[in-house]
């Protein structure tokens, strides 16, 4: 099975700030990569997919980027909304999916 | 507009039974693959299953295989998960999602789109 590992598990920034999230396969999968935001009590809705195209809806500030086995997310001009948890996913094997464990991203 | 909706969720004991469900609306659920996803209190995201749309392609995380098993019935819209054996460690909010394709570049790239709002499930004597 692909392992997702996300980094940092926490982070805390101001808004207008700049952020990143790392996110890395235990093997290459390509840009089968997915980016979710859960806010608390809610399900994850999802953000970017294939590693860098934006989901309608979702401002542009949130891009992503990276192939094969490193992926960031990043978020430009942070707003108070943003404070969520986000999780990659890998996608390469669907039908035997798998997260990150999670990035918590508070805004001071 | 696309609709998930599980239930079932509530408090059982350890070694005991529950079926959860998954009533789909707003789409075309024959065509649909589908997907649960636990979240255990504090946790991350953990997959759990995956179904075709014809219920002929299964597969199970390795933490619930032999103990859930996940089906369909196609003529009533209806995803479920059968859980047998729990554990306290199961305890959890569980979603369904609808896993599908979209395309960037020419190729498909698989992804969940749709969420149930999730059902708890407590595992606890």
């Amino acid at each position: 099975d692909i392992q997702m590992t996300q980094s940092p598990s926490s982070l805390s920034a101001s808004v207008g700030d700049r952020v990143t999230i790392q996110c890395r396969a235990s093997q290459s999968i390509r840009s089968y990569l997915n980016w979710y935001q859960q806010k608390p009590g809610k399900a994850p809705k999802l953000l970017i997919y294939a590693a860098s195209a934006l989901q309608s809806g979702v401002p542009s500030r949130f891009s992503g980027s990276g192939s094969g086995t490193d992926f960031t997310l990043t978020i430009n001009s942070l707003q108070p909304e943003d404070s969520a948890t986000y999780y990659c996913q890998q996608s390469f094997s669907i039908h035997r999916s798998s997260f990150g464990q999670g990035t918590k991203l508070e805004i001071k | 507009e696309v609709q998930l909706v599980e239930s079932g969720g509530g408090l059982v004991q350890p070694g005991g039974s529950m079926r959860l469900s998954c009533t789909a609306s707003g789409f075309t659920f024959t065509t649909s693959e589908m997907q649960w996803v636990r979240q255990a209190p504090g946790k991350g995201l953990e997959w759990l299953s995956y179904i075709s749309n014809s219920g002929t392609t299964i597969n199970y995380a390795d933490s619930v295989s032999g103990r859930f098993t996940v089906s369909r019935d196609n003529a009533n819209n209806s995803l479920y998960l059968q859980m047998n054996s729990l554990r306290v460690e199961d305890t959890a909010v569980y979603y369904c999602a609808r896993s599908t394709s979209y395309y960037h570049d020419g190729l498909g790239y698989p992804l969940f789109d749709s969420w149930g709002q999730g059902t708890l499930v407590t595992v606890s004597s």
